[in-house]
Formats: C-alpha cells, structure tokens, sequence
C-alpha cells in the first residue's frame, strides 16, 4: 500500500539559508501533518492543512511557512536557518472524513543545519 | 492546557519480563494512538483507540483506554529484544491534530 512520501531523506544547509520539504500524503487522504522532533524529544505539532487550507498551527516560527497545492501534496519552507532548526521533519497524512481515521507518517526528513 | 504525560520515560527491562507504560492526558478525549520509534525512524503505527474501554492486543502488546480516567496503557507481556524502542502515545483532543506524550524509551537486555 501506498505510504507518505517525504523527500528529501537527508538535507545539510547552513545558517541563512532557506530549505524546502516536501510531503506527498496516501492517495485520498484530505489532511497533511507536519511535525518537527528535536533530538531526544517528542514530535512538536508545526502546521496541519485540510482540503488545501491551512486548518492549524502549532509552534511554528514566523521563518517558516507551508502550503497544500491542488494535488494534495505539501511543501515546508523554511527561511534563516537556525542551529536550533536541526531536527527530524515528519509529515502524516490522514482522512478526516473517514470513520476511525488515523494518521501515517513518512519517513521524515533529517535537516542539519551547520 | 492539552497536555499528554507518560510514564516512565525510560525503562530497562529483561527479556521474559512484563511490564506497563502508561499514557495521562489532560482533557477529555476518545481517541488516542499509540506509535512505535526506531533511532532515527519513523513513527509507525500500533494500536488505535477510539472508545472508553478499548483493548487491543498485537503480538507481546496490548493497549486499553479508560477515558473516564483519561488513562491508557500499553502493556508488554514477556519482552523481547526487538521490542526495544521508544513508544509514544498521541491523543486527538478534538482539534485535528495529535499532541504527543513525551516517550517511553524502552531498552530489553537479554
């Protein structure tokens, strides 16, 4: 079956610069997670998005932003690279209009910033 | 303040042995998840649960709910090495999204 696809696996950038991930969710499902987990820490709620609209935010900084596109895919941007901003970047996916739903996770991005 | 606890954060246990890790939230809430990490991995689904009273067993793992209590555990029955890992619970507390306790990271020594 089908799972998120997150890419890329592995990123390295260095302070100031910006990054882009990306998140490809199981097909038909309307909702995209995006969560950001430091090391030794649990996953920290950034942003969710349903139906291409941005539904939720967490404690996203201002130096990032997200969207949802016509193809459910979505996209992390993130602007000013910090130290602090290395960490594991999961993205879920679910469909909320179904009964029991839950959410699946891709396999993350490792962002190392230098 | 939603908030999810679990305790212990760490545990060491031999193999054969059972033991329980337990999953507090705040507020009320019927849905709660529980996940699997491997070092560096992703978060891999095991148990879903979505009434008060849910159990649900898989192999050496079992979890149940009591929302009245706002408690669940994941209990593990004559452990193994494989299952060492940190386990983490989330709770929808209504507002689409999950916030998760802070892990049980489990180590089995044989």
């Amino acid at each position: 079956a089908a799972g998120v696809i997150q890419s890329p696996r592995h990123l390295i950038k260095e302070k100031r610069e910006t990054a882009t991930l990306k998140c490809y969710p199981i097909p038909r499902h309307d909702t995209v997670y995006w969560y950001q987990q430091g090391p030794g820490q649990d996953p920290q709620f950034l942003i969710s998005f349903y139906e291409k609209m941005q539904s939720d935010k967490g404690s996203i900084p201002d130096r990032f932003s997200a969207q949802q596109f016509s193809d459910y895919h979505s996209e992390l941007n993130m602007s000013s690279l910090e130290l602090g901003d290395s960490a594991l970047y999961f993205c879920a996916s679910s469909n909320l209009g179904q009964l029991n739903t839950e959410a699946f996770f891709g396999q993350g991005t490792r962002l190392t910033v230098v | 303040e939603l908030k999810v606890e679990q305790n212990p954060l760490f545990l060491s246990m031999q193999e054969g042995k059972n033991y329980t890790i337990y999953c507090n939230y705040s507020t009320t809430s019927d849905r709660l998840y529980w996940y699997r990490q491997d070092p560096g991995k992703s978060l891999e689904s095991l148990f879903v649960l979505l009434s008060n009273g849910a159990v649900k067993q898989e192999g050496r793992l079992m979890a149940s709910l009591d929302t009245k209590a706002r408690l669940s555990t994941l209990h593990i029955t004559a452990a193994v090495h494989d299952l060492s890992a940190t386990y983490f619970c989330a709770v929808d507390f209504g507002n689409e999204k999950l916030t998760f306790g802070t892990g049980t990271r489990l180590t089995i020594i044989p």
